[in-house]
């Protein structure tokens, strides 16, 4: 079946250092996966989305990911963190091959001080 | 904003009561899907429509039930609520097209059952 697992439920920085939000992946087949944010009381926002193409995967507002199949890995970067990033991130898998059904993991809360 | 809405924003309904969850898809989409997010968790897939049928379920009891309409707009609806029905309601829609498309996510309606 197919899971995501995010390692973090808290990642705390300060504004200007780097972001890594972490994300395992578990899939029968060559997997999509996604990161999507949540600010609060608004919608998922997509960041980025990897189908099977270039490895490292770029994104909106500076964020981007890498697949890694070896260590089925699909960790989320940003060089630098502005305190806009402060939300909810979210690391999803497809359901099956060739669908656009999600499943979500559990979230990772981003915090960031000034 | 994704141009994907939902009706109504908020809701208050008591134990065994029926709701009704409304969502409009962005312009050219013809598939929705809808997901529960509880509070403190990542959203799950209850079920999609496309072209007005549906197109797969995920681990929701029968009393979850979908419609979706010739203008592609679509309603979850639930029946005999049950406390653990409270939770962030979203609907997404996308461009089926035989391969993984981005869904784009409404703001979602918030149920609380009391």
């Amino acid at each position: 079946a197919q899971s995501v697992t995010q390692l973090d439920s808290h990642v705390s920085v300060s504004e200007g250092t780097p972001v890594l939000l972490r994300c395992n992946y578990s899939s029968s087949y060559s997997p999509s996966l996604f990161w999507y944010v949540q600010h609060p009381n608004k919608g998922l926002q997509l960041l980025l989305k990897y189908t099977s193409a270039a490895t490292l995967v770029k994104g909106i507002n500076g964020f981007e990911a890498e697949f890694k199949k070896s260590e089925t890995s699909f960790h989320l970067t940003k060089p630098s963190a502005h305190m806009s990033d402060a939300a909810e991130y979210f690391c999803v898998v497809t359901l099956s091959y060739n669908t656009d059904k999600l499943i979500f993991g559990t979230g990772t809360r981003l915090q960031v001080f000034p | 904003e994704t141009g994907v809405t939902q009706s109504p924003t908020h809701l208050i309904k008591t134990r065994g009561q029926q709701v009704t969850l409304r969502c409009s898809s962005q312009s050219g989409h013809n598939t929705v899907s809808w997901y529960q997010q509880a509070l403190g968790q990542g959203p799950q897939f209850i079920f999609q429509y496309y072209r007005e049928e549906e197109n797969g379920r995920g681990n929701f009891p029968p009393r979850f039930s979908g419609l979706q309409f010739p203008n592609y707009s679509s309603e979850l609806n639930v029946n005999a609520l049950e406390l653990d029905d409270s939770a962030l309601y979203l609907c997404a829609s996308s461009s089926a097209t035989g391969g993984v498309e981005t869904q784009y996510f409404g703001p979602g309606t918030r149920l609380l059952v009391l």
